[in-house]
């Protein structure tokens, strides 16, 4: 079945770093890829998505590239803030009704 | 104009008691979700609707009883609470097909003492 494998935490960078949070997946069909970013307290929320092969989501300084040759959709930021200290997660859709979550992946970013 | 909206927003009670969560979305959304967060953040699907039919019930304890009385609300009835209920419950809606994200409410703080 489909699923999402999800680098495991915890991250811990300083202000400015560069952040990459891998996502790998399987699927049999062609699924949509996102990223939702889970704030201290709060629901999940759209960061970005794609839909096909070698689309780019992009939001907020994020980028994730759909590559469906390495089955992959890696979370990018040049430059990470302290803000951005969340919970991210990797997720998939097909056509059907079930969404695939990953494990989720803790960052911090200390001043 | 909240989305997707739940409540309440804490909930804390006895061992042994009932409790309900009621979701509210106003997006013309067709389909909703229940998830389970435990403390580790990992998610877990319960159950679903779409236009007020059960499609997916995970393995949940039949003491948990989702209820859609139309396609615009989703509830969750919890009998005979237990200690492992203790949990972030999240209402979630899409529309399923195309792109579909899914739009989460804010959670319900489940604490069972």
């Amino acid at each position: 079945g489909d699923s999402v494998t999800q680098m495991e935490g915890p991250v811990t960078l300083s202000e400015e770093a560069f952040l990459t949070i891998n996502c790998t997946y399987t699927a049999t069909g062609y699924p949509s890829l996102f990223w939702y970013v889970q704030y201290p307290g709060e629901g999940l929320q759209l960061l970005l998505k794609a839909t096909k092969a070698d689309d780019k989501g992009s939001n907020k300084g994020f980028e994730a590239t759909y590559r469906k040759e390495t089955t992959s959709f890696h979370l990018e930021k040049g430059s990470v803030q302290v803000s951005d200290s969340a919970v991210y997660f990797c997720a998939l859709t097909d056509t059907g009704n079930q969404f695939y979550f990953g494990t989720g992946t803790s960052l911090t970013v200390i001043p | 104009d909240t989305a997707v909206s739940q409540t309440p927003k804490y909930l804390v009670t006895q061992m042994g008691n009932d409790k309900s969560i009621k979701c509210e979305q106003n997006l013309g959304h067709d389909t909703m979700y229940w998830y389970k967060q435990d403390s580790k953040k990992f998610l877990k699907i319960m159950f679903s609707y779409n236009n007020k039919e059960l499609i997916i019930n995970e393995t949940v304890p039949n003491r948990f009883s989702p209820k859609s009385p139309d396609k615009a609300h989703l509830n969750l009835h919890i009998n005979s609470l237990e200690l492992g209920d203790s949990a972030v419950y999240f209402c979630a809606s899409r529309l399923v097909g195309g792109t579909g994200e899914l739009f989460f409410g804010e959670g319900s703080r489940l604490t069972v003492l």
